[in-house]
């Protein structure tokens, strides 16, 4: 049973491009969260999907950012026209249901350039 | 405002020592406690997962305790080893809604030989 996948593990964008950051949870599990980690700072949430469900998306930034989780394939976190700022570890977790417990992937590198 | 402080933020100690870390929360209503390692470009690991009934678990060298009345947690590394060099993040979770959990900032711990 492989943990929770996620890919690219780095990813370089020029400032203006979109990012798309994918997350497989572990099998059987149905919810998804996506946090941010920004260097020396503590992981931030920013979003919490079931499956075809955005469940909290309080910690999302409105305009750029967007994430789904389709009934099939991976969780995608996608961000449009990046800027630096948008610099950071991306950390995905998973759980079997809500505050059961989470198994973190090992997170996306993003650099913008 | 739901909180979480960590303390000290970085420590340093040698090989064989024991060290305890600090957690204090102001989230409210209480839901659990977790402590998680995060070795450096990884995600973090679960230790204890505490409830507002339990308080003290152990994890092999790591022991977790819980004050819900003063809302203090605290992680005791016993024999401390090379491998222990990590970061220490405490996460409190509110219960109700999304169940959403609060993470510290972490604590760098670094064991020297």
């Amino acid at each position: 049973n492989a943990g929770v996948m996620q890919n690219p593990r780095h990813l370089v964008r020029r400032r203006g491009q979109e990012a798309r950051l994918r997350c497989s949870p572990m099998k059987g599990h149905s919810h998804v969260y996506w946090y941010r980690q920004l260097p020396e700072e503590g992981l931030k949430f920013m979003v919490y999907l079931q499956k075809e469900n955005i469940i909290d998306e309080s910690g999302m930034p409105k305009e750029r950012f967007s994430a789904e989780f389709p009934k099939e394939g991976p969780s995608i976190l996608r961000i449009q026209q990046v800027v630096r700022g948008d610099s950071a570890a991306y950390f995905c977790a998973s759980s079997p249901g809500v505050d059961n417990g989470y198994t973190f992937g090992s997170g996306t590198r993003l650099t913008v350039v | 405002k739901n909180q979480v402080e960590q303390s000290p933020q970085s420590l340093i100690i040698l090989e064989g020592k024991n060290c305890t870390l600090q957690c204090n929360y102001t989230v409210s209503p209480f839901s659990n406690l977790r402590w998680y390692k995060q070795d450096t470009g990884r995600g973090p690991v679960s230790l204890t997962i505490m409830t507002f009934s339990e308080n003290t678990k152990s994890n092999g060298r790591y022991t977790a305790t819980l004050d819900a009345d003063t809302k203090q947690s605290s992680l005791h590394i016993t024999a401390s080893q090379l491998s222990d060099s990590a970061s220490y993040i405490c996460v409190v979770v509110r219960s109700g809604g999304s169940y959403i959990p609060t993470f510290g900032r972490g604590t760098s711990l670094i064991v020297h030989p």
